[in-house]
């Protein structure tokens, strides 16, 4: 079975541009995570989707990032304007919850990621 | 303030030799999960263990085994007999209902190195 796919896997860009980040979760899967990981700050979550709703932004650093999941299979993390400050390695993950389970119980499945730098 | 401590930086050991990752918490629920994440060189995060926090039995699988210690907040894993495929980076986590129950808190993770 196909695990989370996550497209471009590399990406340079210039300060000022938009960036787009992609996430295919695995089929059936009802949450999805967006996390970002540096050196300076380790790994953080984002922001992330049960059913395609947003549950948990807090982890949005600024207005400049926004992420949108207009169906199940497919989710996208803009950034725009990017800054030199936004490179990092961004990771997708989801989550299969059976109904009636605690969502904080099942382990999460990560994609490759994808490595921005912003020039 | 950080929730998940995992002391060791780097860990550099030679080939079958036995290797404990330390990881202390910090959470005021009385329900909550405890995870082991792998990243290795190739970057993707994998699952290896998870515990709740009303099991405080200790378990192996395989070349993996974990000591979980309510009294001191630790949830330490070992791996045995360890193997070159081993290196990587390994995080522990923590999901409690105080900052929500999808939220993954990772430490900063531990690197392991072993050499043949």
């Amino acid at each position: 079975d196909a695990g989370v796919i996550q497209s471009p896997r590399h990406e340079v860009t210039e300060m000022g541009q938009e960036v787009t980040l992609r996430c295919k979760p695995i089929s059936g899967h009802d949450y999805l995570f967006w996390y970002r990981q540096t050196m300076m700050r380790g790994l953080e979550l984002l922001i992330y989707f049960n059913n395609n709703v947003p549950i948990d932004d807090s982890g949005m650093p600024e207005d400049r990032f926004s992420a949108k999941m207009p169906n199940a299979s497919f989710s996208t993390l803009k950034i725009q304007p990017s800054e030199p400050r936004d490179s990092a390695v961004y990771f997708c993950a989801s989550s299969l919850i059976t109904s009636g389970g605690n969502p904080g119980y099942n382990e999460q499945f990560f994609g490759p990621g994808t490595r921005l730098t912003v020039l | 303030a950080q929730k998940v401590t995992q002391a060791q930086t780097e860990i550099s050991v030679v080939e079958k030799e036995d290797v404990t990752l330390d990881c202390v918490y910090e959470t005021r629920d009385t329900t909550y999960y405890l995870f082991w994440y792998k990243q290795p060189p190739s970057g993707e995060l994998v699952f290896l263990i998870r515990r709740n926090s009303f099991d405080e039995q200790n378990e192996i699988s395989g070349r993996y085994s974990w000591n979980f210690q309510k009294s001191t907040s630790s949830f330490n894993f070992t791996i045995t007999a360890s193997q070159v495929v081993d290196s990587a980076v390994y995080f522990c986590a923590l999901s409690d209902e105080t900052d929500s129950w999808g939220k993954l808190q990772f430490g900063a993770g531990t690197q392991v190195v072993v050499t043949p």
